[in-house]
């Protein structure tokens, strides 16, 4: 089975904070995703990867980066983290399947509090 | 642009009703559809998938036929239970979104005992 994990359930950090968001795949999948999740907004992509040190932008990049220096590894950076960046954050793998489909793999989140 | 429309929520049922969650899409190719469950505070999860027209995806008593011609991919139960209250996504993908998936916004489910 696939396996995604990131690297914590919860965390609480300061308004200011440098925050990084870990999430590590075990199945060699070449794209990697973050998501935000918000109540009433969905999911909304903020960076996706489709191959080591690639990064492409989603639809909500700002005051996020991303960084993928190894294949089974893609890093969520929050530069300067705010409020507004209070959030659930998901981060999920793909590969083509046998029937050549890309299904995406998600991790069990990480709920991001900034005070 | 493409996009994937879902039934508003919540839906609220007894233990063993019948269960349908509406899901039309728009789109310019011939996408994959899907269906993900995310259970409270875990991850989404693959439920079934569909990957041509008249495919039938099949999971854990759920069920969801790829209609081209309605544009639709509704998701089934016969009898729910009170351990499939989730929300659940509908989405699209395929090489034209660059293997992105399009989100519907998720309708919640609730089951009463």
């Amino acid at each position: 089975d696939v396996k995604v994990t990131q690297s914590s359930r919860y965390l609480v950090k300061r308004t200011g904070e440098k925050v990084f968001l870990e999430c590590v795949q075990d199945m060699d999948h070449e794209n990697m995703f973050w998501y935000r999740q918000d109540p009433g907004l969905g999911l909304r992509l903020i960076y996706f990867s489709y191959d080591v040190k690639m990064k492409e932008k989603g639809d909500i990049p700002e005051g996020y980066s991303v960084s993928r220096e190894k294949k089974e590894r893609f890093s969520l950076i929050l530069e300067s983290a705010s409020t507004n960046q209070t959030s659930m954050y998901l981060c999920a793998s793909s590969s083509p399947s046998t029937s050549g489909t890309y299904e995406q793999y998600f991790g069990p989140g990480t709920r991001l509090t900034v005070t | 642009g493409d996009s994937v429309t879902q039934m508003e929520g919540p839906v609220t049922l007894s233990e063993e009703a019948f269960l349908t969650i509406n899901c039309t899409y728009t789109a310019t190719g011939y996408p994959s559809l899907f269906w993900y469950v995310q259970y409270p505070g875990e991850g989404l999860q693959l439920l079934l998938k569909a990957t041509k027209a008249d495919d039938k995806g099949s999971n854990k008593g759920f069920e969801a036929t790829y209609r081209k011609e309605t544009t639709s991919f509704h998701l089934e139960k016969g009898s729910v239970q009170v351990s499939d209250s989730a929300v659940y996504f509908c989405a699209l993908s395929g090489p034209e979104y660059g293997n992105k998936l399009v989100f519907g916004a998720g309708t919640i489910l609730r089951v009463k005992s």
